[in-house]
């Protein structure tokens, strides 16, 4: 089955630090990758995504780049901020047929940053 | 635009009691989702629906049922609440590579 794994927090920084958060997958065949927020009390947005390998997302300061290879999709920002605290998750899709797109999350990563 | 909603947004129940979660959506997307999510556990799959008219079960379906109304609203009902079904439940949208959050209900079952 598909799975995503990602480093387990909490993850506490100072602000301007450099961020990394890890997420590998297992994927039957061919997966899109994602990185999704949530603000506290809020639902889930969309942060950056990837297609294809070797593709890099990118938003808002945060990067990541698609890694068949190593199968990874790890997350990047050279300099968080205090309104960056927050959970990620790593998620991946796989066309399941028509339009059945059934995402599958990591279990989340709490950011924490302080000034 | 309104996006994805949900009512209500915290509820309380009796260990029993049953209740309709519902969600709406005005993005005019096809697919739309049911996900709970507990401390630790990420997001799991409870239903989804492909299109107006056929529902799926996803990862933890035991102990609810959904109905997809028409193409804007899909409804997740609790018959029995039990204990373990208290959580934060997110209802999605899927347009391609993207899915779209409502704001969550968070559950408490007692």
């Amino acid at each position: 089955g598909n799975s995503v794994t990602q480093m387990e927090g909490p993850v506490t920084l100072s602000e301007e630090a450099f961020l990394t958060i890890n997420c590998t997958y297992t994927a039957t065949g061919y997966p899109s990758l994602f990185w999704y927020v949530q603000y506290p009390g809020e639902g889930l947005q969309l942060l950056l995504k990837a297609t294809k390998a070797d593709d890099k997302g990118s938003n808002k300061g945060f990067e990541a780049t698609y890694r068949k290879e190593t199968t990874s999709f790890h997350l990047e920002k050279g300099s968080v901020q205090v309104s960056d605290s927050a959970v990620y998750f790593c998620a991946l899709i796989i066309n399941s047929g028509g339009s059945n797109y059934k995402l599958t999350f990591g279990k989340g990563t709490l950011l924490t940053v302080n000034p | 635009n309104a996006g994805v909603t949900q009512t209500p947004k915290f509820q309380v129940l009796k260990t029993g009691q049953s209740m309709t979660l519902q969600c709406a959506q005005d993005m005019n997307h096809n697919s739309m989702y049911w996900y709970r999510q507990d401390p630790g556990m990420g997001l799991r799959l409870i239903y989804y629906s492909a299109s107006e008219g056929t529902t799926d079960k996803g990862e933890v379906p035991n102990g609810y049922n959904v109905s997809r109304l028409n193409k804007r609203e899909f409804s997740l009902r609790l018959e029995s609440a039990a204990p373990s079904q208290t959580s934060v439940y997110f209802c999605a949208t899927h347009r391609v590579y993207e899915q779209y959050f409502g704001p969550g209900t968070r559950l408490t079952v007692t």
